[in-house]
């Protein structure tokens, strides 16, 4: 099953935007990209997800690069409340048997005031 | 409204008392999945379930059991629970079972095995 690769920790200003980089360099065909966050004391919650082209919503915006082999995810103007741990993962969409998912440690993000 | 729901949120129990933490959903999803978390370990997926009657491993089901005997409800058994089992479990669901679908946590269970 394809793994990603985060940065541990990360740090940004309040209201600068922050570029949360995830490399999947073993993603297949069929593997959506998603990302959650989890703040502190909370289940994790969903953020984004896309396949092959950039997705915006009103949380997030994602950037896939071109070979796929590596996404980020963009919050345009961070705030206090978006300090939380960011968790890029692969999801198989078809064509195989293992839907495990893999989530891994994630990135903690830090927002100065 | 739309809701993952884990029970019991927290529990003290002793070594060698099997224990069920339940997990239900209201939004008819087909996709599972049980969790743990420990510090420094991120989450790690134990079991997810593709739909009824369809389970299968994931990365740490050892001293897991689990069942898919109704589509809302996918409980967690630890039939004789060690401490190594203490730890933060999260259930999550997601509507179909393609990548494209988002996933539901539950609020958490805090586990502590004495």
């Amino acid at each position: 099953d394809a793994k990603t690769t985060q940065p541990n920790s990360m740090e940004s200003n309040e209201e600068e935007p922050v570029h949360l980089p995830c490399n999947h360099s073993t993603i297949s065909g069929t593997d959506y990209i998603h990302w959650y966050r989890q703040l502190p004391s909370q289940g994790p919650e969903y953020v984004i997800h896309g396949l092959t082209s950039n997705v915006n919503n009103r949380m997030a915006s994602l950037a896939i690069a071109e070979d796929r082999k590596s996404s980020t995810l963009i919050l345009h103007r961070a705030t206090l409340r978006d300090a939380a741990v960011y968790y890029c993962i692969l999801r198989l969409n078809s064509g195989g048997s293992n839907y495990k998912l893999t989530f891994g440690k994630g990135t903690l993000l830090t927002v100065n005031p | 409204e739309a809701q993952v729901t884990q029970n019991p949120r927290y529990l003290i129990t002793v070594t060698g008392k099997k224990l069920t933490v339940t997990c239900s959903q209201n939004m008819n999803h087909e996709y599972m999945s049980w969790y743990r978390q420990d510090p420094g370990l991120g989450l790690r997926q134990i079991y997810y379930s593709m739909n009824v009657e369809v389970t299968d491993k994931g990365d740490v089901p050892e001293g897991y059991k689990v069942s898919r005997k109704e589509k809302r409800n996918f409980p967690l058994i630890l039939e004789s629970p060690s401490p190594n089992q203490t730890s933060l479990y999260f259930c999550a669901s997601s509507f179909g079972t393609g990548g494209h679908g988002e996933l539901f946590f539950g609020e958490g269970s805090r586990l502590t095995v004495l």
